[in-house]
C-alpha cells in the first residue's frame, strides 16, 4: 500500500508570495492532518481535516489554511508569506478521527526568502 | 502545551534494551499516551499507545504505571537504526497531537 505523499518536496518563494501544498493520504485513510516543524518551536499541530471538513485548529495566523477533497485528498495554503513560514510541512492520515495511528508523509521543505 | 516531560536524551548500547521515561502526572482518564519517533529528515513514525494497561507490538512495548502518571517506552534490543528523538503524547482520542521537545536517543555501537 502506498505512504503518504505530498508535493512539491522542495519548494522557494519569496516574502509576501502565497504558496498551496498538497497531500494524498493513505487509500482508505480520510482524516488528514497538517504539522509545522521547525528547529525553534519543533512539531506544531496546524489542523486537521475528515469528511472534507475542518475538525480542530492549532494556533496559527488566518493566512494558513486548508481544505479536503471528497477523495479525501488535502491542500493547504500559506498567503503572505513570512521570512518565519519556512518550515517543514508535514502531513499524515489515519483511518478515521479518534484512531490510534497517524501515518506521515515526507514533508515539504519550505524556504521563504 | 505538551502535557509531558521527558530527558532532552538518552544513551543506549546497540542490542541492549532502551527504557525511555515520560512524565504525564496531569494526565486525565479519557487520555491515552501514545509514542511516536522522528528519524532525522523522516517524517514521525507512530511506534504504540496505550490507557492503562501495558501494551506490546513488534516495534515495543510501553508500560504505564498504575496511577497512569508516568510511562516507559522499551525497544527490547535498541540497534543503531532505532537512534531517533522520540516523544511521548498525551491527548484524548480525537483531541489534536500535541509534539513536546522528546528524547534523543543514541544508540551506541
Amino acid at each position: 500500500k502506498a505512504g503518504v505523499t505530498q508535493t512539491p518536496r522542495y519548494l522557494i518563494k519569496t516574502r509576501g508570495q502565497q504558496v498551496t501544498l498538497s497531500c494524498s493520504p493513505i487509500s482508505g485513510h480520510r482524516s488528514v492532518s497538517w504539522y509545522q516543524q521547525t528547529p525553534g518551536q519543533g512539531l506544531q499541530f496546524l489542523f486537521e481535516y475528515f469528511s472534507e471538513t475542518q475538525r480542530n485548529k492549532g494556533n496559527f495566523p488566518g493566512r494558513f489554511s486548508g481544505r479536503q477533497f471528497s477523495n479525501s485528498r488535502s491542500e493547504m495554503n500559506v498567503s503572505t508569506l513570512e521570512l518565519g513560514d519556512s518550515a517543514l510541512y508535514l502531513c499524515a492520515s489515519s483511518l478515521a478521527r479518534g484512531l490510534n495511528e497517524q501515518y506521515f508523509g515526507p514533508g515539504t521543505r519550505l524556504t521563504v526568502t | 502545551d505538551a502535557k509531558t516531560t521527558q530527558p532532552t536524551s538518552m544513551d543506549c548500547a546497540e542490542g541492549r534494551a532502551a527504557n525511555l521515561p515520560c512524565n504525564h502526572s496531569t494526565i486525565s482518564g479519557n487520555e491515552y499516551v501514545y509514542w511516536y519517533r522522528q528519524i532525522h529528515s523522516q517524517g514521525p513514525q507512530y511506534i504504540i499507545h496505550g490507557l492503562k494497561n501495558n501494551e506490546t507490538n513488534e516495534m515495543a512495548s510501553l508500560i504505564i504505571t498504575e496511577d497512569r502518571k508516568s510511562s516507559t517506552l522499551i525497544l527490547p534490543h535498541a540497534t543503531l537504526r532505532d537512534t531517533a528523538v522520540y516523544y511521548c503524547i498525551v491527548r484524548a482520542h480525537d483531541d489534536k497531537i500535541i509534539f513536546g521537545k522528546g528524547t534523543r536517543l543514541h544508540i551506541l555501537p
